[in-house]
């Protein structure tokens, strides 16, 4: 049963400290989509991937995250310096249009 | 640009009662169409999904969804739902040319089922 996975589950950092979450995608899926999830704003698009170059990353802040691709099997979302903002649950999705999301990542920054 | 209305933020229905979830969209060609499911504290689960062909579509845990153009909806349905359908639903849209893949979320609707 492929399925996308993440990692860590949960975490809670200080504000200031760097996060980074990974993700593996199904095997062979070639398109990759990070997103944020807040009660306030609900699901929003940061960034996706085809064939690990970024198509579109309009929806991340830049001057703290970054999202890449070292190779086909793992997507990282970094956020440096965090803030308590960033405090979300964060989803990578696979597939071509990204309709198979993983668990997600909750973020808790204090 | 696409965009996604699911009118209702939340509904209750009785425990075998059948269930109308609305989702209407708006996009200049044939849309992606998706229903998405997330139970509180879980990822989001792909329901059904519309591409082309049949616009009554048939997804997974009993759930349907017609696609009219007519009216840009795609509205989820059930005959019959169970304690275990209480949960968030999602409709997203996404765009059917290359290049283009990225889905738009509407905000859910929140379903409670009632013994």
């Amino acid at each position: 049963d492929a399925r996308v996975t993440q990692t860590p589950r949960h975490k809670v950092t200080e504000m200031g400290q760097e996060v980074t979450m990974r993700c593996q995608p199904i095997l062979g899926h070639n398109t990759v989509f990070w997103y944020r999830q807040t009660m306030m704003q609900g699901l929003e698009l940061l960034a996706y991937f085809r064939n690990r170059a970024p198509l579109d990353d309009s929806g991340m802040p830049k001057d703290r995250f970054s999202a890449e691709m070292p190779d086909a099997t793992l997507a990282t979302l970094k956020i440096q310096p965090s803030e308590p903002r960033d405090s979300a649950v964060y989803f990578c999705a696979s597939g071509r249009q990204g309709e198979f999301f993983g668990p997600g990542t909750r973020l808790t920054v204090l | 640009a696409q965009s996604v209305t699911q009118p209702d933020i939340h509904i209750t229905v009785s425990e075998g009662a059948s269930l109308e979830l609305r989702c209407n969209y708006s996009y200049g060609a044939t849309p992606y169409l998706f229903w998405y499911v997330q139970s509180p504290g879980q990822g989001l689960q792909l329901l059904l999904k519309y591409f082309s062909g049949d616009t009554l579509v048939q997804g997974i845990k009993g759930f349907e969804a017609e696609f009219k153009r007519s009216q840009s909806s795609f509205n989820l349905r059930k005959p019959s739902v169970h304690w275990s359908d209480a949960a968030e639903y999602f409709c997203a849209v996404g765009a059917s040319n290359f290049g283009n893949e990225k889905l738009t979320f509407g905000t859910g609707t929140r379903l409670t089922i009632i013994p």
